[in-house]
């Protein structure tokens, strides 16, 4: 019964191409997040959505494009994929409430573009 | 922004002894602090969080301090196993209704010597 899932749990991608992650949640959070962590175990924010909303957008290149049909979901799609992009990619939730509530985090996604 | 620093990157320390990892953080208005580990290629998982309303929570053998004046925060593990051996990364953020981020630290690798 997870309570953040995404898919797929690798990804291995030539540059160029466009990939696409997905992430569910479960626990009728209102916010959800992606981050990317790099080779250096680095957790860095890169977009926010409340409630379907975008909140924050991290100077991230814009060909990451984030897309939230609903509450519970928030995709990640990136084009023109390049080596740097390699990472490993969590996508997380939370209440939101205001009171600085814990993220939920997914297993992670990690992409390698060769 | 936030900007979260962390020490040490690496510890390692003898089963049974205490580890004691500390964070400093940039913006006053942060309040919500939570300390999250990671094993290896899991996910990140909240283990403790403090509230800038709090000097200091306990939980069996963690515990987390917090010295809002210096802007610092540390997580005292007592009693070490192995099984605490992981990644661990602190962080901080303003508790703001539908706009939280957490800003990660860069993360102290620990390692438990049996």
């Amino acid at each position: 019964d997870t309570a953040v899932s995404q898919t797929p749990k690798y990804l291995v991608t030539q540059m160029g191409n466009d990939k696409s992650i997905k992430c569910e949640q479960n626990l009728g959070h209102d916010t959800m997040y992606w981050y990317k962590q790099d080779s250096k175990k680095f957790l860095k924010i890169m977009f926010s959505y409340n409630n379907k909303e975008l909140i924050i957008n991290e100077t991230v290149p814009n060909r990451f494009s984030p897309k939230s049909p609903d509450k519970a979901h928030l995709n990640l799609h990136i084009n023109s994929l390049e080596l740097g992009d390699s990472a490993v990619y969590f996508c997380a939730s939370s209440q939101g409430a205001g009171m600085g509530t814990e993220a939920f985090f997914g297993q992670g996604t990690r992409l390698t573009v060769v | 922004g936030e900007n979260v620093e962390q020490h040490p990157s690496t510890l390692s320390v003898q089963e049974g002894d205490s580890a004691v990892i500390k964070c400093t953080y940039s913006d006053s208005a942060s309040n919500y602090f939570p300390w999250y580990k990671q094993e290896l290629g899991k996910r990140p998982q909240l283990i403790i969080d403090i509230r800038s309303n709090v000097g200091e929570k306990k939980d069996q053998r963690i515990a987390v301090t917090l010295n809002k004046t210096a802007k610092h925060f540390s997580l005292h593990i007592t009693e070490t196993q192995p099984e605490d051996s992981a990644v661990y990364f602190c962080a901080a953020s303003k508790a703001n209704f539908g706009n939280e981020k957490l800003t990660f630290g860069t993360g102290t690798r620990l390692t438990i010597i049996p």
